[in-house]
């Protein structure tokens, strides 16, 4: 069971805007930024977002992240073939001494 | 480029020891903090152990804490993870990853390739 609750799966067709949501509480993305990884099949994972919307030099503005309370969201706008992969938000956490925690990971799927 | 090679990972038996390593290229090395992360086949990511840029703060997941410790040799550029009291449940491939700070709630900004580790008799 993950801190951090992402939905398993998430789909979309090309061109199509997804969106993949991220809970958690206020030891976590209450009160720490949250960033989000991409993974494709058989590679290490990437960062896509930190800071809750910030994306590094090279990451296409078709991605974009945000942050209300203690959820957060990353939105993939026009979406394309390449981006099926498994997504997965992560945050500092302040409880038990501090500590990283992971969501359990969306799997999103290009029809 | 910032490149993390990471190393030993094999085959262990249950109750058994191993360390892994991770070479460090192409930054400043003791300006940052380091993690490991591992992924269990066909799992997701799991946060394992995080180490400041001097080795002085270390934290660790509670699945790990008490056999894992983290540490890091700044003189050789290397960070390291010894692991006792191996369990099938530790059966992953090992992430070397790079922090975006030199302390500890900042992000992981650089990831290895992993090193696999098989905890099986």
């Amino acid at each position: 069971q993950s801190v951090l609750t992402q939905p398993p799966s998430a789909s979309g067709t090309p061109g199509q805007r997804v969106t993949i949501s991220c809970s958690g509480s206020s030891s976590n993305i209450g009160s720490n930024t949250v960033n989000w990884y991409q993974q494709l099949p058989g590679t290490a994972p990437k960062l896509l977002i930190y800071s809750n919307n910030q994306r590094p030099s090279g990451v296409p503005d078709r991605f974009s992240g945000s942050k209300s309370g203690t959820s957060a969201s990353l939105a993939i706008s026009g979406l394309q073939s390449e981006d099926e992969a498994d997504y997965y938000c992560a945050a500092w956490d302040d409880s038990l001494n501090g500590r990283w925690v992971f969501g359990g990971g969306t799997k999103l799927t290009v029809l | 480029e910032v490149q993390l090679v990471e190393s030993g990972g094999v085959v262990v038996q249950p109750g058994g020891s191993l360390r892994l390593s991770c070479a460090a290229s192409g930054f400043t090395f003791d300006d940052y903090a380091m993690h490991w992360v591992r992924q269990a086949p066909g799992k997701g990511l799991e946060w394992v152990s995080l180490i400041s840029w001097d080795g002085g703060s270390t934290y660790y997941a509670d699945s790990v804490k008490g056999r894992f410790t983290i540490s890091r040799d700044n003189s050789k550029n290397s960070l390291y993870l010894q692991m006792n009291s191996l369990r099938a449940e530790d059966t992953a491939l090992y992430y070397c990853a790079k922090d975006a700070n030199y302390g500890s709630g900042s992000y992981v900004d650089y990831w290895g390739q992993g090193t696999l580790v098989t905890v099986s008799s």
